[in-house]
């Protein structure tokens, strides 16, 4: 149950696109189809908003796009605004266990 | 509304013992596998343990198996989590989750849990 590799920061100006990656191996991330993605403003509960790789719940803006190719997931978020900014955290089913990746701080510059 | 709200959070003594409950409402919640997941203090996110809908199926980490106990009363519509031999690392804000396959889609705000002597 290692936990999935995040870069701690990322960002972007106003109206730019920024990607965030996640790393984790072929027993979880390329294992299987269940990778989400949460957003975290400070002092706020996680926030769904990419779940099994690709999908959209509803609400969130298709300014948010989630992605995988082999051990990797990414989550792409396209005209960034002032409110993206926030922790972002991956996470991945492993079987029997789910494990989160340490989180990327996405700083709106 | 879909709702859920934790509780039983506190100060506890290392070796001690808790039990948090997470009361859910404006959802069918037999139909639903529940989670708990933690956040220590300025760290990330850290799945603690899942229990699947009606059968009642149970998974842990493996930082708190056998030390922590996750069940569910459908008739009262309630996950809880009985925490055993607690430790300072289990120092956190615990969240309980819907969802399955690491997919949560609705969050509690937490209650927070802090073992020290």
């Amino acid at each position: 149950q290692s936990a999935l590799t995040q870069p701690p920061s990322a960002s972007g100006s106003p109206g730019q696109s920024v990607t965030i990656s996640c790393t984790g191996t072929s027993s979880d991330v390329g294992g299987y189809n269940y990778v989400s993605w949460y957003q975290q403003h400070p002092g706020k509960a996680p926030k769904l908003m990419i779940y099994e790789v690709t999908k959209r719940p509803s609400g969130v803006p298709d300014r948010f796009s989630g992605s995988k190719s082999g051990n990797t997931a990414s989550l792409t978020v396209s005209g960034l605004q002032a409110e993206d900014e926030a922790d972002y955290y991956c996470n991945s089913f492993a079987g029997t266990s789910v494990v989160f990746g340490g989180g990327t701080k996405l700083t709106v510059l | 509304e879909v709702e859920m709200l934790e509780s039983g959070g506190g100060l506890v003594q290392p070796g001690g013992s808790l039990r948090l409950s997470c009361a859910a409402s404006g959802f069918t919640f037999t139909n639903y596998a529940m989670t708990w997941v933690r956040q220590a203090p300025g760290k990330g996110l850290e799945w603690v343990s899942s229990i699947s809908g009606s059968v009642g199926s149970t998974h842990y980490a493996d930082s708190v198996k056998g030390r922590f106990t996750i069940s569910r009363d459908n008739s009262k519509i309630t996950l809880y989590v009985q925490m055993n031999s607690l430790r300072a690392e289990d120092t956190a804000l615990y969240y309980c989750a819907r969802g399955r396959y690491g997919t949560y889609d609705i969050w509690g705000q937490g209650t927070m849990v802090t073992v020290s002597s």
